[in-house]
């Protein structure tokens, strides 16, 4: 069972586009991350929501914490190449052997020239 | 200062074998976790460790065990190797854990045969 579900799963967009991934779940996180992998690196973290309704921006990159802390967004405005990536959302959830950091599959996100 | 270190990069075994694998971590960080990632189940977690203690351990069998020492390093063994161990397997560090975020290497390969 899939604790995290993220949508779309796949994304091929050209650059300048505007887009946004989501990542739902019935359970209620504390706190949420953001990473993005590349092909042949490990994921890199790219911020943590903390707070109900937070918006948090990092460059042309808005994360968004829904109000009852169990979904969670990120807007991309006008996409570039260097965007190409697998994004993927991770929450720390309580299972029989304790809290443990998971994963949503992700999503794989093309920017084109 | 350095990144996560994971060796080897890849790795090839045969089914039935064993196979050990090595992460050293960001210099203080004393959380070692390890991910085990496929194209269909995604980043799946295995265990983390912390100060050489097992702190969690998520759904896997057995055969998959690690261990941390005294100067954070941690490595990671499966034994009995079969075809669906196949994977990308990925160490994380952190200072303590989800809150302070977490450091990914860049994987080793590991392909059964």
């Amino acid at each position: 069972t899939q604790l995290l579900e993220q949508s779309p799963q796949f994304l091929s967009i050209q650059e300048g586009e505007n887009l946004t991934v989501y990542c739902n779940s019935s359970s209620v996180f504390s706190s949420l991350q953001w990473y993005r992998q590349e092909p042949g690196e490990g994921p890199v973290l790219l911020v943590t929501v903390v707070t109900g309704g937070e918006v948090k921006k990092l460059k042309r990159l808005t994360f968004q914490f829904g109000d009852a802390r169990k979904d969670s967004s990120l807007h991309i405005t006008a996409a570039q190449p260097g965007d190409t990536g697998l994004y993927l959302c991770a929450a720390l959830l309580l299972s029989n052997s304790g809290y443990a950091l998971n994963f949503g599959k992700g999503t794989s996100l093309l920017v084109t020239p | 200062k350095a990144g996560v270190t994971q060796t080897p990069r890849y790795l090839i075994k045969t089914r039935g074998q064993q196979v050990t694998l090595s992460c050293s971590p960001i210099s203080g960080h004393r959380s070692v976790s390890w991910y085990q990632q496929t194209p269909g189940q995604g980043l799946q977690f295995l265990f983390e460790y912390f100060s050489e203690t097992q702190r969690n351990k998520g759904n896997f069998p057995g055969r998959f065990s690690g261990r941390q020492f005294s100067n954070s390093r941690s490595e990671m063994n499966v034994s009995t190797l079969e075809l669906g161990d196949s994977a990308l397997y990925l160490c994380a560090s952190s200072l303590a854990g989800f809150n302070y975020g977490y450091t990914f290497g860049s994987g080793t390969r590991l392909t059964v045969v």
